[in-house]
């Protein structure tokens, strides 16, 4: 178990619906990363929080955006979903392990869209 | 755009045979090397990683080794076990060290 929770586990909605996916970081962790695992694209990664703040941006549609709350949660937030956003949607914090930081990556949600 | 290429896709290796896997990247402004396993609906799990002031470290039946003029490292298990089949990735950080590269990663299935 690292410590990071993500809800829901599972989530299945229609083309064109909003969700948000929840995270919970690692105790004392102040980063949050947010990936997209899909079968042909592999692990990208999306978007990053530092304390609140964005930190870098990578592969993440317009569709989509994030936010991190002050206790420290992030949700995503995906928009007019389409038929491609089907994948596994991960969250993970970053905590120092040996001088290096580390990331801790939580169970992820499976997102389907129909 | 930086990439990480992993190789084989996917590998079959009898029990108490060693696996090997393989990584390229390219340029890279942070010296640091994760690999991560992934078992079936759970997310990826930090195995081992190097920072390449050596060219080799080992934890238990695991070893990275790498070859900073090549661009290449590489994830060795020794004494596979059945226990270990999953899916593995290799990482690196990007250019500006806020995220990590995906190499598109290798499933292993050891047979017993």
């Amino acid at each position: 178990d690292s410590g990071v929770t993500q809800t829901p586990k599972h989530l299945i909605t229609a083309t064109g619906q909003r969700v948000t996916l929840r995270c919970s970081p690692r105790s004392g962790d102040l980063s949050v990363y947010w990936y997209q695992q899909s079968l042909d694209q592999g692990l990208q990664f999306l978007i990053q929080y530092y304390n609140g703040e964005e930190r870098a941006k990578g592969n993440i549609l317009e569709r989509f955006s994030a936010q991190q709350f002050p206790d420290l949660h992030s949700e995503l937030n995906l928009s007019s979903l389409e038929l491609g956003d089907s994948a596994l949607y991960f969250c993970a914090s970053a905590g120092l392990a040996a001088g290096q930081e580390t990331q801790y990556f939580g169970p992820g949600t499976r997102l389907l869209v129909l | 755009q930086q990439q990480v290429k992993q190789s084989p896709q996917s590998l079959i290796v009898q029990k108490g045979g060693i696996s090997i896997i393989n990584c390229a990247y390219e340029n890279t402004a942070f010296d640091y090397f994760p690999w991560y396993q992934q078992f079936p609906g759970k997310g990826p799990a930090l195995l081992i990683a190097i920072r390449p002031d050596v060219s080799e470290k080992k934890e238990g039946r695991f070893t990275i080794s790498f070859n900073k003029s090549a661009k290449q490292f590489s994830l060795h298990i020794m004494d596979s076990q059945p226990g270990d089949s999953a899916t593995y990735f290799c990482a690196t950080l990007n250019q500006a060290g806020t995220a990590l590269i995906f190499g598109k990663g290798t499933t292993l299935s050891v047979s017993s």
